[in-house]
């Protein structure tokens, strides 16, 4: 099971944004964060907890290993403010945090 | 670009079948490929998973009820769904495996495809 929070953050262009997704077991390094923009799918940011997807831009980073992870956006721009999901990738069946909505201030 | 397009959703009575694919880019040459949904009331929710070797695995919640497949000659991965439920309605997304990576990571997605299950 993963808990994400905040489920909302209330943010402007150019704060920095963390999220955070606490696993109920340890994951070693087995974690992706996807972004996901009203009526498109998800999409990839990062894998193995810290890897930046190809094409990501560099002010998205993670960190964290065992249980306890973290979404860090250095400097929010427009395109940002989306809903943010973490997900883990060690085991069957893989689960889904319960999202982070990341809205205008 | 990797592609994936899904069909097959629309309005089916509780009890009923219905059977979304999934076709494209995406499909040739992938590791693995995965069927996960997406409702306000669950979220994202992973549905099942299949290798390129043929094995599969499923949520709890539908094992039994949902069958993974792939034509690889028609490069298309299917999801029958029997014995549908009213939540069992949400967007059905396909997706595959992120390429030259461990971890059971998805990479791409297609743009989804709704299942109402209503009487």
């Amino acid at each position: 099971q993963l808990t994400q929070s905040p489920a909302y953050i209330s943010a402007s262009v150019g704060d920095r944004v963390t999220i955070t997704c606490r696993a109920s077991q340890g994951l070693s390094g087995w974690l992706a964060w996807y972004q996901q923009t009203p009526g498109k799918a998800p999409k990839l940011l990062i894998y193995g907890a810290s890897i930046l997807q190809t094409g990501v831009p560099s002010r998205f980073s993670g960190s964290g290993s065992g249980t306890d992870f973290t979404l860090t956006i250095s400097s929010l721009q427009p395109e940002d403010f989306a809903t943010y999901f973490c997900q883990q990738a060690d085991t069957f069946p893989l689960t889904f945090g319960g999202g982070t909505k990341v809205g205008i201030k | 670009e990797v592609q994936l397009v899904e069909s097959g959703g629309g309005v089916i009575q509780p009890g009923g079948s219905l059977r979304l694919s999934c076709a494209g880019s995406g499909v040739i040459g992938s590791n693995y490929l995965t069927w996960v949904r997406q409702s306000p009331r669950k979220g994202l929710e992973w549905v099942a998973l299949i290798l390129r070797g043929g094995n599969t695995y499923y949520a709890d919640s539908v094992k039994g009820r949902f069958t993974i497949s792939r034509d690889s000659s028609q490069n298309t991965l299917f999801l029958q769904m029997n014995s549908l439920r009213e939540d069992d309605t949400a967007i059905y997304y396909c997706a595959r495996d992120r390429p030259n990576s461990s971890g059971w990571y998805l990479g791409s997605w297609g743009q989804g495809t709704l299942v109402t299950v209503s009487a």
